[in-house]
């Protein structure tokens, strides 16, 4: 059974960081693309990151460009995204989800990490 | 990269079909047919529904549906449930290798 867990969430002051990780098992984790998407309350969902099976490639959202990193550790299976110069608008729940197996949409996902920002 | 646009809210009677639709542009939508459909329960995790603009996901019945037309892709539920009350997202892959979500519409079975 494929299961994503992330964690790292909590509450930090506008400017501050976290890092957030996201451990998957129940797949072959070196195989897929891994992405971040967040649900701010009362928004949308938001499409942050991903990042290529093997790291060498990484896309972000406008909105995050500069201020987060997504990378990975294959051989711990893991996925994480540092978020940086935090702002109150990234207030969020934020999910990881694993890529279809052959094409793009995002078919597994994590209950989601929230990240509480204040002023 | 602007989100797609979709209805905030549609709304049907049980039994009844509703469309919902979502509107990109020749950067994702029109250009691509990797358009996806999620059903997301707030604090949930979302789930996907229809991927490839057409194919279902294999934990929904045959009640949903997906075309695309231009830069306007559009769900069907049909033989609307109690149970179809949700948020729902369309997504796109797009010309910058990143992908953009719909603004969210609310489907209320009356």
């Amino acid at each position: 059974e494929v299961q994503l867990v992330e964690s790292g969430g909590g509450l930090v002051q506008t400017g501050g960081s976290l890092r957030l990780s996201c451990a998957g098992s129940g797949f072959t984790f070196t195989n897929y693309w891994m992405t971040w998407v967040r649900h701010a309350p009362g928004k949308g969902l938001e499409w942050v990151a991903h990042i290529k099976e093997d790291g060498s490639e990484k896309y972000y959202a406008d909105s995050v460009k500069g201020r987060f990193t997504i990378s990975r550790d294959n051989p711990k299976n893991s996925l994480f995204l540092q978020v940086n110069s935090l702002r109150v608008e990234d207030t969020a729940v934020y999910y990881c989800a694993r890529r279809c197996a052959s094409t793009n949409c995002y078919i597994y996902w994590g209950q989601g990490t929230l990240v509480t920002v204040s002023s | 990269q602007s989100a797609l646009t979709q209805p905030a809210s549609v709304s049907g009677s049980p039994g009844q079909s509703i469309t919902i639709s979502c509107t990109g542009s020749s950067s994702d939508i029109g250009n691509y047919n990797f358009v996806s459909w999620y059903r997301h329960h707030p604090g949930k995790a979302p789930k996907l529904m229809i991927y490839d603009v057409s194919y279902r996901a294999s934990a929904f019945s045959d009640r949903f549906s997906g075309s695309k037309s231009g830069n306007t892709a559009s769900l069907t539920i049909s033989g609307l449930q109690a149970e179809d009350e949700a948020d729902y997202y369309c997504s796109s892959y797009t010309s910058n290798s990143t992908y953009v979500f719909g603004t969210g519409t609310k489907v209320t079975v009356l």
